[in-house]
């Protein structure tokens, strides 16, 4: 079974700093690649797919790149409402998330 | 609207038994793969489960077989999880999720507010 591995697993950043989480497959999985945020007692929302696609309704800061194996997913300047954990997915598999924290 | 609301969960002994339900609206149940997707306390998110539109595939993470099983009724637009011989490490919160049409990376476009299992003695 394929492995995601997502670092760094938690990160201190302040508002407006610009943020790149990474994710890292066993093995090639194309373009096979979805980001979720998730935030404490609620539900995880799609963020991008396809690697690089942006989902309906989320704000353009947001945005991911990458194929093959290694994979990113960047905030290009990070607003109050971003702290939340983010995790990536590829047919069932969560990588173990990336928590962002206030500084 | 287009939601999920999953109901069922609760306090349980180990070894007890629980079946959760996701009440699906706003769209056609039948067309779509669907997901049971949990959290842990202090945990990552877990596939637990996914069922094909017809249920006729079904797959589970290595730790639930054989204890859970996964079904749907799409007349009645529900999911459901039935979990036997619970275990403490069973303990987490329950989403139900939506598989993107025609995703083959298994794009969960829809989730659920979750419901909550406790297994504790």
């Amino acid at each position: 079974a394929i492995q995601l591995t997502q670092s760094p697993s938690s990160l201190s950043t302040s508002v407006g700093d610009r943020v790149t989480i990474t994710c890292r497959a066993s093995q090639g999985i194309s373009s096979d690649l979805a980001w979720y945020q998730h935030k404490p007692g609620k539900a995880p929302k799609l963020l991008i797919y396809d690697a690089s696609s942006l989902e309906g309704g989320v704000p353009s800061r947001f945005s991911g790149s990458g194929s093959g194996t290694d994979f990113t997913l960047t905030i290009s300047s990070l607003q109050p409402e971003d702290f939340a954990t983010y995790y990536c997915h590829q047919r069932g598999t969560f990588g173990q998330g990336t928590r962002l924290e206030i500084k | 609207e287009v939601q999920l609301v999953e109901s069922g969960g609760g306090l349980v002994q180990p070894g007890g038994s629980l079946r959760l339900s996701c009440a699906a609206s706003g769209f056609t149940l039948s067309s779509y793969w669907m997901s049971w997707v949990r959290q842990a306390p202090g945990k990552g998110l877990e596939r637990v489960a996914t069922i094909k539109e017809d249920g006729s595939e079904k797959y589970y993470v290595d730790s639930v077989k054989g204890r859970s099983t996964i079904s749907r009724d799409n007349a009645k637009n529900s999911l459901f999880l039935q979990m036997d011989s619970l275990r403490a490490e069973d303990t987490a919160l329950y989403y139900c999720a939506r598989v993107r049409l025609w995703s083959v990376a298994g794009i969960l476009d829809l989730w659920g507010q979750g419901t909550l299992v406790t297994v504790s003695s």
